[in-house]
């Protein structure tokens, strides 16, 4: 098992402003993930991290709007950039650790609220 | 296009007894399955999994069974406890694609 920790776990913002959450993995990675859980809503990929190189998005989400950093295997940060009251969600990274395939785990989430 | 379904928003089981929750998919090429337990502000916890060249798979009070010719599979927990109690999502890929998720499942384990 690993331990995936996510800062912060929550915060209130203002409208227009951008905040940057942190993943961070106490295990050997091989994949890093970011998704977004909109209130009801089930679990949507934003984008695969890609270590060093520029992320893979899905479709409907754009750089620009949540940039993505993974500069080492093991850790990752998601801006959530101009934010407006619709970005309220919680945010997760998950992980494929090393020695397994299909299995993705969970951090423990950023909750974020935008007023 | 929603490639993964469930469609029971909710379901309530007493303590003790067997808790069946169900998932629904489009995609044939779907190869692996997996279903994760969410509580309240907390993240996905990873249960249990099943691949697509088998049709059961147990672990514990956790079983999974997989139709594939249906395109169906299901949880079983038996027996339920109050611990239980949280959302359940099941989820599909295909190969080394991403994970798609269902809608989820909260299910409620009454005393």
């Amino acid at each position: 098992s690993a331990v995936i920790s996510q800062k912060p776990s929550r915060d209130i913002c203002q409208r227009g402003t951008s905040l940057t959450i942190q993943c961070q993995v106490d295990s050997q990675v091989t994949m890093m993930f970011w998704y977004r859980q909109q209130p009801g809503q089930s679990l949507t990929l934003i984008a695969t991290a890609n270590q060093g190189s520029e992320a893979t998005y899905e479709s409907g989400f754009v750089i620009d709007k949540f940039p993505i950093s993974r500069p080492n295997l093991t850790f990752s940060t998601l801006t959530v950039s101009n934010m407006s009251p619709e970005d309220s969600s919680i945010y997760l990274c998950s992980v494929v650790l090393a020695g397994y395939y299909n299995e993705q785990f969970f951090g423990p989430g950023t909750r974020l609220t935008v007023l | 296009d929603q490639q993964v379904k469930q469609n029971s928003p909710s379901l309530s089981v007493q303590e003790g007894r067997i808790s069946i929750l169900n998932c629904d998919y489009t995609n044939s090429m779907f190869d692996y399955f997996l279903w994760y337990k969410k509580y309240p502000a907390e993240g996905p916890t990873f249960l249990i999994s099943i691949s697509s060249i088998k049709d059961k798979n147990e672990d514990g009070r956790f079983t999974v069974f997989l139709n594939k010719s249906a395109k169906h599979l299901s949880l079983h927990i038996v027996p339920s406890q109050p611990g239980d109690s949280a959302v359940y999502f099941c989820a599909a890929k295909e190969g080394a694609q991403k994970l798609v998720f269902g809608q989820g499942t909260r299910l409620t384990i009454n005393p």
